[in-house]
This record gives C-alpha cells, structure tokens and sequence, in this order.
C-alpha cells in the first residue's frame, strides 16, 4: 500500500509570505498525486493534481506543486498567502489501477494579519 | 447537476444501533469511495466500487458494509454502531482512469 507523510500538522504564516505544505510519499510504481483543501465543515475540494508530463502543475487560488521523482515529494507552495487561504490541505496519492486513494494526515494552515 | 449528495448531514447513535448512511452522484461517475476523517488522521478509506455489482474493502472496513445496486447509489451500513465509529464519512465518486475524486459534504456521525 502507499503512504503519504505530511510534515507539520500545524502552519502558520503571515497574509503575504511564501505558503509551503510539504507531502512525501512512497510508492512502487508512478504514482497519481493530489492536494485537496478543506475549508470548515465541508467537504474536500481539489486544488491541483499531477497524473503525467509536466512536474510543476498549478491550481486554483494561486497554487501550485512540483513532482519530483527522486525525492518522492510533492510540495504545496504559494507565493503570497491570503486570509482566505486558511483552511486545511490534504496531499493524496492514487493507485494506478483503481481510484483507491491515500491521503496524508492533513497540515491545517493559520494565516495571520 | 447535484454532484454528490449524503443524507443524513448529522447523525447521533446509541452504542448497538445499525444505521445507513446514504450517498448519491448524478455524474454517471463508474467508482465511488466511502472514507471516514478523524482528527490527525487523514482520511481512511472504507469501502470502494468500480461499478455496480462490484465492492471491494479499503483500508478500514470492519463494522461496515456496503452494496452498488445502481451507479448512482453507494449505501453504508454500520451494522451494530461503537463509539470508535464516531467520526465524519465522505462519500466520492469519479470517472474510471481520470483519478480526481469528487467528495459529498460529509455526515457527522456520533455514537453515544
């Protein structure tokens, strides 16, 4: 099975500097990579994903992710951090052959004034 | 287009009650995904379908059942209720081969 590891349950930045959610993950075979914000009592919504071809994909809101393969990482950045971006985020990892998805513990980010 | 639907939005159980938790998609989605959330857990994966007649276990099934009769409906059923299984279920479907899932608002669920 895969696993994906979040560093930081816990991020705090202030509105305008650099957002960095780190995700790790391991995997035997190409893996399908996802993030997903969550804001308060909702439901999960996808911000980016990286499936094939280029290793740096963007999102919605600003977002965007680089795959790297030799690191086994794929690292959630930001460059200007706004209020609304306070939510949690979730780094996911699919399966080749089914939709069977593996979500990292999640890192719940503070934005301050 | 609804997307995907759950019913109840909140629900409380007493210990050794069975109950079923209801999920919907109007997409024509082949794979659904039934997940719990628990507080520095992530979410676990319960139960999935690829496609009507088909279930297989995920990462945490035991006190859960589940059945695809149609490709809309993806019922779970917790059988006889513990307060472990107090959590938030999603519910989520997608198409075959394009990976991204779509997630219903989630039941709360406590079980006293």
């Amino acid at each position: 099975a895969q696993s994906v590891t979040q560093l930081g349950s816990h991020v705090s930045v202030s509105e305008g500097a650099l957002v960095l959610l780190r995700c790790n993950y391991s995997s035997s075979v190409p893996p399908y990579l996802f993030w997903y914000v969550q804001y308060p009592n909702q439901g999960l919504q996808l911000l980016l994903k990286y499936t094939t071809g280029a290793t740096l994909v963007k999102g919605i809101n600003g977002f965007e992710a680089e795959f790297k393969k030799s690191e086994t990482s794929f690292h959630l950045t930001k460059p200007s951090a706004h209020m609304s971006d306070a939510a949690e985020y979730f780094c996911a990892v699919s399966e080749s052959n089914f939709n069977k998805f593996y979500f990292g513990s999640g890192t719940k980010l503070n934005v301050k004034p | 287009n609804a997307g995907v639907t759950q019913t109840p939005k909140f629900q409380v159980l007493k210990t050794g009650q069975s109950m079923t938790l209801q999920c919907a998609q109007d997409m024509n989605h082949e794979y659904m995904s039934w997940y719990r959330q628990d507080p520095g857990m992530g979410l676990r994966l319960i139960h999935y379908s690829v496609g009507a007649g088909i279930t297989d276990q995920g990462e945490v099934p035991n006190g859960y059942n589940v059945s695809r009769s149609t490709t809309e409906d993806f019922p779970l059923r917790l059988l006889s209720a513990a307060p472990s299984q107090t959590s938030v279920y999603f519910c989520a479907s997608s198409y075959r081969g394009v990976h991204e899932q779509y997630f219903g608002p989630g039941t709360r669920l406590t079980v006293t």
